[in-house]
């Protein structure tokens, strides 16, 4: 199992705008995923997106991943004030088992 | 159940006594994951348990933690002769474990006080 390291570890922006955060890992994956969590409780899943995969949307959310470069971003679009939290990612290994590991995360504030 | 359900979701003691925190997984999960997070810190593993097969403990801090599943189904979680460092959101969640994508559903968190 690895872990995905989040960039960067805190972002503040106003309501409105959109809001980049990236993941790197270190090596190949079966997939990665995004979760998010609110005031220190439980992660929510976000986004799962597979190593044959380029871009997914859900939402407002939208995600990448370059493979060769071993890298995700998580983009929310008109980010809102409820989009504040924590937000994370996790590489899974191939074999879609075993232990999913996670970064510090990034610390998404939006101003109103 | 519906969700992964953690209990008690809160816990003070004092230093010295041991505690035990459950949680109780989504129904047909064969994957549980225990986690452990400080205040304004991130994930840290602890304990993953999936199907019969013997857990991965590696992230287990100390002997003191221990963690064991009955029945591929209810976990706990002990923490023996706690220190004030233990204090922390400790996570659990599951997931399908054998087939899928293995998407993670988190419980709410026991948050563990030491005083």
């Amino acid at each position: 199992s690895q872990q995905g390291e989040e960039d960067p570890q805190a972002l503040s922006i106003q309501e409105g705008e959109n809001a980049t955060m990236n993941c790197s890992y270190k090596t190949s994956i079966n997939n990665l995923q995004w979760y998010r969590q609110n005031s220190g409780r439980g992660l929510v899943h976000l986004i799962l997106i597979r190593s044959n995969e380029r871009e997914k949307h859900s939402g407002r959310l939208r995600v990448t991943l370059d493979t060769s470069k071993k890298s995700s971003s998580l983009l929310i679009t008109a980010s809102r004030a409820a989009d504040t939290a924590s937000y994370f990612c996790a590489p899974r290994d191939g074999g879609s088992q075993g232990n999913l590991i996670f970064g510090k995360g990034t610390k998404l504030s939006v101003k109103p | 159940g519906a969700g992964v359900s953690q209990s008690p979701s809160n816990k003070v003691t004092e230093k010295g006594k041991d505690v035990e925190l459950r949680c109780d997984p989504i129904s047909g999960h064969t994957a549980l994951y225990w986690y452990r997070q400080s205040l304004g810190q991130g994930l840290e593993f602890l304990i993953y348990f999936q199907g019969n097969s013997a857990p991965d403990k590696s992230g287990l801090p100390s002997d003191r933690f221990s963690a064991e599943r009955t029945g591929g189904s209810v976990s706990t979680l002990t923490i023996q002769r706690t220190q004030q460092e233990d204090s922390a959101v400790y996570l659990c969640a599951s997931s399908q474990g054998l087939s899928g994508a293995n998407v993670l559903t988190f419980g709410a968190g026991s948050r563990l006080t030491v005083l």
